[in-house]
């Protein structure tokens, strides 16, 4: 079974610094993916990036990007020059298997991220 | 700029009341999901349709719980008899290939 794990429950970035927060999932599937989503507090799922497993390059959004250590099965979000405005729940999932009949979708726990000026 | 949207975005009912929440997904989106979050459990999938049919709502408690896609402009997440522990924001999100969208939720409490 899927399983995705965020071992930050919180974290503290100053402003303008760049920050990580950690990922690892563990899945049997050879082909796979991993999603980022932001939640603000209005409630809101943002998609952020997305690494594909096959994919030969880190994933780049922007200020964000991922590390990705397949062999660490690793995940981990880099946002780089911190805002305020990246206050917020961020979320790692890995997504159904669109070429497989079923699959749930799993999110880990989440970490909530604050900037300070 | 084309977004899923949800109605209603706050349903306050009582226990053993029906409840039916909606989601427009974006045109030409194949896929559609439901998403349940709470403090204690965090986000699950409740359940998915792909081209309007049910992939999975394993998810889902089936006593109570229902979902459809009457066309694919409209999901319903459909829960009789509510109950209490059902007190959660619901999601819906479609998506095109691998990429998932989401609405705005839908916040129930349930009394």
């Amino acid at each position: 079974a899927q399983k995705i794990t965020q071992t930050q429950p919180g974290m503290f970035v100053q402003e303008k610094e760049a920050v990580t927060l950690d990922c690892t999932y563990d899945t049997s599937d050879q082909s796979y993916g991993l999603f980022w989503y932001k939640q603000p507090s209005s409630g809101e799922m943002i998609f952020l990036i997305y690494q594909g497993s096959y994919d030969e390059q880190n994933a780049t959004e922007g200020r964000y990007s991922l590390n990705f250590q397949k062999a660490r099965k690793s995940a981990n979000l880099v946002i780089s020059a911190s805002q305020l405005g990246d206050s917020a729940m961020y979320f790692c999932s890995t997504p159904p298997r669109f070429y497989n009949q079923g699959g749930k979708l799993i999110f880990g726990q989440g970490t909530e991220l604050s900037v300070k000026p | 700029d084309a977004r899923v949207t949800q109605t209603p975005r706050h349903k306050v009912t009582e226990m053993g009341q029906e409840v039916t929440m909606r989601c427009q997904p974006i045109l030409g989106h194949n896929t559609v999901f439901w998403y349940r979050q709470t403090m204690m459990q965090g986000l699950e999938l409740l359940a998915y349709f792909r081209n309007r049919a049910p992939l999975d709502d394993s998810g889902m408690p089936k006593d109570r719980f229902s979902a459809e896609m009457p066309d694919a402009t409209l999901a319903t997440l459909k829960i009789q008899p509510s109950e209490p522990r059902d007190s959660a924001v619901y999601f819906c999100a479609s998506g095109l290939g691998l990429e998932q969208y989401f609405g705005p939720g839908t916040r129930l409490t349930v009394t």
